[in-house]
């Protein structure tokens, strides 16, 4: 079975800095996706970044980049240059691409964006 | 392009009640899933439906809770006497037939009193 742990339960960062936010995950696969979600208080699930695992690059989106480090089953991500929107609920999540569908999730990073 | 839309947005059902929840995916998706978040919890996926079928029910609780999604109209996640244990956010996700990109709804928050 797959599993996602996010050990950091929560984080905080000055506005403009930059914060990583762990991710590890447990797969026999070779063949997945990996994800990050942010959940603001409006508790709306918003898509952040994806990495397809076999592309060695890692995405990046503006101020989100991703490490992916396969071997270490690895996958953290860095927010540059901090906003106070920035503040959420951060979700790791993972889909095996066999199932292409079933999404497993992370329990959670709360990041808080001090001013 | 309207984005998942979900109702209601947050539903009061009293103990041995029925709780009915509506997500109508995006426009042109096909595949609806469900998603079942307890407090301090990440997301747990309940099930994957296309039109007309269920494909993978697998995290579905085997009692009260079943899942439909017809030909006409929006995808219902109906659970029949709820109880406490039962309170929780329910997210919708959508994606088109080839993608396997999640479009999330914003949820339906279920308080079981």
């Amino acid at each position: 079975a797959q599993t996602v742990t996010q050990s950091q339960p929560e984080m905080s960062v000055q506005e403009a800095e930059t914060v990583t936010l762990s991710c590890t995950y447990d797969t026999s696969e070779n063949n997945y996706y990996l994800f990050w979600y942010k959940q603001p208080p409006s508790r709306q699930m918003i898509l952040v970044i994806r990495q397809e695992a076999y592309k060695q690059q890692n995405a990046t989106e503006n101020r989100f980049s991703v490490n992916f480090q396969k071997a270490a089953k690895s996958f953290s991500l860095k927010i540059s240059d901090s906003q106070l929107g920035d503040t959420a609920m951060y979700f790791c999540a993972f889909d095996w691409g066999g199932s292409n569908y079933k999404l497993t999730f992370g329990k959670g990073t709360l990041l808080t964006v001090n001013p | 392009n309207a984005g998942v839309m979900q109702n209601p947005r947050h539903l009061v059902r009293r103990r041995g009640q029925e709780a009915r929840l509506r997500c109508s995916p995006m426009k042109g998706h096909s595949h609806v899933y469900w998603y079942r978040q307890l407090p301090e919890e990440g997301l747990k996926f309940m099930v994957y439906l296309q039109k007309e079928n269920i494909i993978d029910e697998s995290g579905m609780p085997k009692e009260r809770f079943s899942a439909e999604f017809p030909k006409e109209g929006p995808s219902i996640l109906r659970i029949q006497q709820v109880v406490r244990g039962d309170s929780a956010a329910y997210f919708c996700a959508s994606s088109p037939p080839a993608g396997n990109e999640q479009f999330f709804g914003p949820g339906t928050r279920l308080t079981v009193l």
